[in-house]
């Protein structure tokens, strides 16, 4: 079956823009994780939605970041007047959360934002 | 505030040889997951440790967990080239918060 798709792959983009950055979770996944890998480190946690309400935003570093998942699938995560900081590597993960159970999260090829 | 420490940072080995890969945290949790990435590529599941004493194996790599030193190993046995990646741990902080906490990550290279 598919697997966690992100697009775009690569974006680029200049400092102050805005940008998007799309996850398409795996069917019937009721969990969504956003995370940001900085080159040579650990993916690092931002957002986690479970359906459509985010459930724990304690890692999004400031408000310029902002996440969505409107109908409780798809979601994106928005990035305001980017800083060259903001360059890294977003992954987005689901699972199929069940409460006791454990947690096994599937990632996507992740989204590589580059701000010059 | 949950920390995850991986040792080595950084590991060469020539092919056919046993190595240990080792990952401390710092909170109690019964849920530690080892990935493998890649290259330029997303993390690859490889193992789901869900209790203490549990131990899984897949080919040459086999993971274990020790939730009372707080510790998981990810050992290599008589490795070959196609294992070079980095290996990342995580640990689930188990308090009903789902977020994954990783560890620093272990760039491993088999030399021939």
């Amino acid at each position: 079956g598919a697997g966690v798709s992100q697009t775009p792959s690569n974006k680029v983009t200049e400092k102050g823009k805005y940008v998007e950055l799309r996850c398409d979770p795996i069917s019937g996944h009721t969990a969504l994780y956003w995370y940001r890998q900085s080159l040579g480190q650990g993916p690092e946690f931002l957002i986690y939605f479970q359906g459509t309400g985010a459930a724990d935003d304690s890692g999004l570093p400031n408000d310029r970041f902002f996440a969505v998942r409107p109908e409780g699938s798809v979601s994106t995560l928005k990035i305001q007047r980017t800083e060259r900081g903001d360059s890294a590597v977003y992954l987005c993960a689901s699972s199929s959360f069940d409460r006791g159970l454990y947690n096994e999260q599937f990632f996507g090829p992740g989204t590589r934002l580059t701000v010059l | 505030e949950l920390k995850v420490e991986q040792n080595p940072l950084f590991l060469s080995m020539q092919e056919g040889k046993n190595y240990t890969i080792y990952c401390n945290y710092s909170t109690t949790s019964d849920r530690l997951y080892w990935y493998r990435q890649d290259p330029g590529k997303s993390l690859e599941s490889l193992f789901v440790l869900l209790s203490n004493g549990a131990v899984k194996q897949e080919g040459r790599l086999m993971a274990s967990l020790d939730t009372k030193a707080r510790l998981s190993t990810l050992h290599i046995t008589a490795a070959v080239h196609d294992l070079s990646a980095t290996y990342f741990c995580a640990v689930d902080a188990n308090f009903g918060n789902e977020k994954l906490t990783f560890g620093t990550g272990t760039r491993l290279t088999i030399i021939p």
